[in-house]
């Protein structure tokens, strides 16, 4: 069954202090990885995707990785205004570019000052 | 250009009764999907919609059923409420060709 954990559920940080989240994946056949970015009562804000082993992305304080079996999302020095949940997300479709997302449970970061 | 445009933003319902939420997609995107987002949780997918036609579904009973128009728009329907369908509704919307989802801000659903 294909699956998507992340960890950790929640991550707290006091400003500047540098930490990565974790995304682990099970999938019959990865066709893309996608991170986004909640704020509470909103829906989710994209990130980046990341379609195979090794690629990397990068986005201000964000940067993204991936391997066989997991991706990483790195905060460099964060800020307060970083404090989100941060979902996770594989799209698995054996013939097409729009087939359903399964979603991680999300980790809910909050960046003290 | 107006991304994924939800209503209603809020809704709040009586146990049994049925509800419609409604999805107009980023302009330009062909394709909408609708996901169930409850506390806490991972948004989970509901079904996919194009050419009108309903494409992918996922673990949702049948009182779940959606619509797409002729304008890309679509509707998703649920009957009998049940107090644990209180949740964020998501719509999310792509090109079929291509690859990458635009989220809306959800309507949250309120099952009393």
């Amino acid at each position: 069954e294909d699956q998507v954990t992340q960890s950790p559920e929640a991550l707290r940080l006091q400003e500047g202090e540098s930490s990565s989240l974790n995304c682990s994946y099970t999938v019959s056949g990865l066709r893309g990885l996608f991170w986004y970015r909640q704020d509470p009562g909103k829906g989710p804000e994209f990130l980046f995707t990341l379609y195979s082993a090794g690629e990397e992305k990068e986005k201000e304080r964000l940067k993204a990785t991936l391997t066989k079996k997991e991706s990483f999302l790195h905060i460099t020095a964060p800020k307060p205004e970083d404090s989100a949940t941060y979902l996770c997300a594989v799209q698995v479709s054996p013939s097409s570019n729009t087939g359903k997302l399964i979603f991680g449970q999300g980790t809910t970061l909050q960046v003290k000052p | 250009d107006a991304g994924v445009t939800q209503s209603p933003t809020h809704l709040i319902k009586t146990r049994g009764q049925q509800v419609t939420l409604r999805c107009s997609p980023k302009s330009g995107h062909d394709t909408v999907s609708w996901y169930q987002q409850a506390l806490g949780q991972g948004p989970q997918f509901i079904f996919q919609y194009y050419e009108e036609e309903e494409r992918q579904r996922g673990n949702f009973p049948d009182r779940f059923s959606g619509h797409q128009f002729p304008n890309y728009s679509s509707e998703l329907n649920v009957n009998a409420l049940l107090l644990g369908d209180s949740a964020l509704y998501l719509c999310a919307s792509s090109l079929v060709t291509g690859v990458g989802y635009t989220f809306g801000s959800g309507t949250r659903l309120t099952v009393v």
